[in-house]
């Protein structure tokens, strides 16, 4: 069974701080997302990981993936306030068309 | 604009009742999805769809129902076997049914609250 393990799981951190949250699973997988969800709100499609040693930026946040470790991080960069919400990383299943998702890491970056 | 359109925004049901939330999509999208989300935990899928007429349970099936009678279309209906079924429901659609998957991009969500 596929399994995604995000930690931490919550993450309280000041603005002008670099950390990074990391997505570990457990079976072999051709993609890897990441989406942002806003409280109370949808999620946001944030990156698209297709292949070993991909890395994409967007501002602050950067990502990337290890296909033979099977993890990614998801780096942020001199931390604002605008970052905070839950990131969710999420992987194909190798066996249909599912998305397996992870719990979940919510970042709340204090001012 | 293109998207996803998910109604109501609130829904309440009553103990015995089904209802049913609309997810709607002018993406063009094949494949549709639906995702319920506890509060403070992530997403399980409930079915998805990846081409009309078509549809598969996901890991959370029981209590609920589905149609995809268009392509544009995929209503959930939250039905009275489903014993807990306050959560955020989320309608989700991607590009392919064809067995590529892609990024799902997500409606708005529709908070369920039980009366």
């Amino acid at each position: 069974e596929l399994k995604v393990e995000q930690n931490p799981l919550f993450l309280s951190m000041q603005e002008g701080k670099n950390y990074t949250i990391y997505c570990n699973y457990s079976t072999t997988s051709d993609r890897l997302y990441w989406y942002r969800q806003d409280p109370g709100k949808s999620l946001e499609s944030l990156f698209v990981l297709l292949s070993n040693g991909a890395v994409k930026q967007e501002g602050r946040l950067m990502a990337s993936l290890d296909t033979k470790a099977r993890l990614s991080t998801l780096h942020i960069t001199a931390a604002v306030h605008d970052l905070s919400a839950t990131y969710f990383c999420a992987v194909d299943s190798p066996s249909n068309y599912q998305l397996i998702w992870g719990a979940g890491t919510k970042l709340i970056i204090k001012p | 604009d293109g998207g996803i359109t998910q109604s109501p925004k609130y829904l309440f049901r009553k103990e015995g009742q089904n209802v049913t939330l609309s997810c709607e999509q002018n993406l063009n999208h094949d494949a549709m999805y639906w995702y319920r989300q506890d509060p403070g935990q992530g997403l399980r899928l409930i079915y998805y769809s990846q081409i009309v007429n078509d549809f598969q349970k996901g890991d959370i099936a029981e209590g609920y129902s589905v149609s995809r009678e268009k392509k544009e279309s995929f209503p959930l209906t939250v039905t009275s076997a489903q014993k807990n079924p306050t959560a955020f429901y989320l309608c989700a659609s991607s590009p392919s049914g064809g067995g590529l998957q892609e990024t799902q991009y997500f409606g708005p969500g529709t908070r369920l609250l039980v009366l």
